[in-house]
């Protein structure tokens, strides 16, 4: 069964504060994505990667860096949280033939409160 | 600018019945389309897709539809069941750009027991 995990459901940071969120696939997939949900914006893709040390800036980038030291981990780092970034951050990866069937596999989602 | 958008944040519907959920995109390069289901506390699970060569595609009780010169797609639910009932996202990309999903912003749907 495949799996996309991540590693905290629920964290809540004070502002300034470093965040690693981390997410670990068992698929051998080389696509891994990070989104944020927030009511009425759907999903936003902040970074996604298609090869170890590779990354590539989605659509709302601001605030935030990743890191892909081995295939099957991609994590979103969050320099200095601030309110804004309080949101839900899922991940997700791919193998590049599912991207033509649009087959992303998704964690269970870290719930971020930054105060 | 929102390219995918689901103008219904919320559809309620007896169970049996049909469910219609809809979805409008502005971008016409966007030449793959997608829906997925949400059920609170989990990840977006891939529901069903369609191409643009298409105008159809069936998979059990849900059916996709795309209309391309009115840059619109529904997913039809028959027969509705109350396990139904999630947040469903559509979400399309184009093909030279295939890592780049855009996703609307969900309608939640609740089916009526």
């Amino acid at each position: 069964d495949v799996k996309v995990t991540q590693s905290s459901r629920y964290l809540v940071k004070r502002t300034g504060e470093k965040v690693f969120l981390e997410c670990v696939q068992d698929m051998d997939h080389e696509n891994m994505f990070w989104y944020r949900q927030d009511p009425g914006l759907g999903l936003r893709l902040i970074y996604f990667s298609y090869d170890v040390k590779m990354k590539e800036k989605g659509d709302i980038p601001e605030g935030y860096s990743v890191s892909r030291e081995k295939k099957e981990r991609f994590s979103l780092i969050l320099e200095s949280a601030s309110t804004n970034q309080t949101s839900m951050y899922l991940c997700a990866s791919s193998s590049p033939g599912q991207m033509n069937t649009g087959e992303l596999f998704f964690g269970e989602g870290s719930r971020l409160t930054v105060l | 600018d929102q390219q995918v958008k689901q103008n219904s944040p919320s559809l309620s519907v007896q169970e049996g019945r049909i469910s219609i959920l809809n979805c409008d995109y502005t971008n016409s390069m966007f030449d793959y389309f997608l829906w997925y289901k949400k059920y609170p506390a989990e990840g977006p699970t891939f529901l069903i897709s369609i191409s643009s060569i298409k105008d159809k595609n069936e998979d059990g009780r849900f059916t996709v539809f795309l209309n391309k010169s009115a840059k619109h797609l529904s997913l039809h639910i028959v027969p509705s069941q109350p396990g139904d009932s999630a947040v469903y996202f559509c979400a399309a990309s184009a093909r030279s750009g295939t890592y780049k999903y855009i996703f609307g912003t969900g309608t939640r749907l609740k089916v009526l027991a």
